[in-house]
């Protein structure tokens, strides 16, 4: 069983639509870490949200961190092919290990 | 930006092998990390090390060993390798604790 339940798994979506993709678990986090992964390529960071209610925005990308500091939510607008990917989440409990959910994959097309 | 190197993009191995994946990063990061990847379980790690000649077990050690003799370098031995090892692994090191990961573009291990 993951610590980090993410959904939905899969994710097939056109141009132009919005998605939001989720993170959830039952423990409290330190802080939580989105992560953007292609085809051969390690993870990316996208994002890390430390406090509790927070909400960070890179571009079309929308980030909260939920209040109680045990789930996240990422939203993304008008979605491009560019986009496609593996979403991972991440989440910190102690001082040197992150939990990763099995990931969400995102394919936009064009 | 800071950059992981995995040493090999790809390797096939025989099983009861000896087998050497290296990772080295350019930033003075103080902690690296090995996870290996698999479809449905995600990104599992096994060992890590947050400083020069430390290491710690990670959720799956099992029939692998590190070790971490300069800061920059850290490898991740399988002992004999077998089968159930096939899989991606990944290299990551951050600065310290509260950072994100800077991840290696992996190395796809198919163990025969």
């Amino acid at each position: 069983t993951q610590l980090l339940e993410q959904s939905p798994q899969f994710l097939s979506i056109q141009e132009g639509e919005n998605l939001t993709v989720y993170c959830n678990s039952s423990s409290v986090f330190s802080s939580l870490q989105w992560y953007r992964q292609e085809p051969g390529e390690g993870p990316v960071l996208l994002v890390t949200v430390v406090t509790g209610g927070e909400v960070k925005k890179l571009k079309r990308l929308t980030f909260q961190f939920g209040d109680a500091r045990k789930d996240s939510s990422l939203h993304i607008t008008a979605a491009q092919p560019g986009d496609t990917g593996l979403y991972l989440c991440a989440g910190q409990r102690n001082f040197n290990k992150f939990y990763f959910g099995s990931g969400t994959k995102l394919n936009v097309k064009p | 930006d800071v950059k992981v190197t995995q040493s090999s993009r790809y390797l096939v191995k025989r099983t009861g092998e000896k087998v050497f994946l290296e990772c080295v990063q350019d930033m003075d990061h103080e902690n690296m990390f090995w996870y290996r990847q698999d479809p449905g379980l995600g990104l599992r790690l096994i060992y890590f090390s947050y400083d020069v000649k430390m290491k710690e077990k990670g959720d799956i050690p099992e029939g692998y060993s590190v070790s971490r003799e300069k800061k920059e370098r850290f490898s991740l031995i399988l002992e004999s390798a077998s089968t159930n090892q096939t899989s991606m692994y990944l290299c990551a090191s951050r600065r310290k604790a509260n950072y994100g990961y800077t991840f290696g573009s992996g190395t796809r291990l198919t163990v025969v």
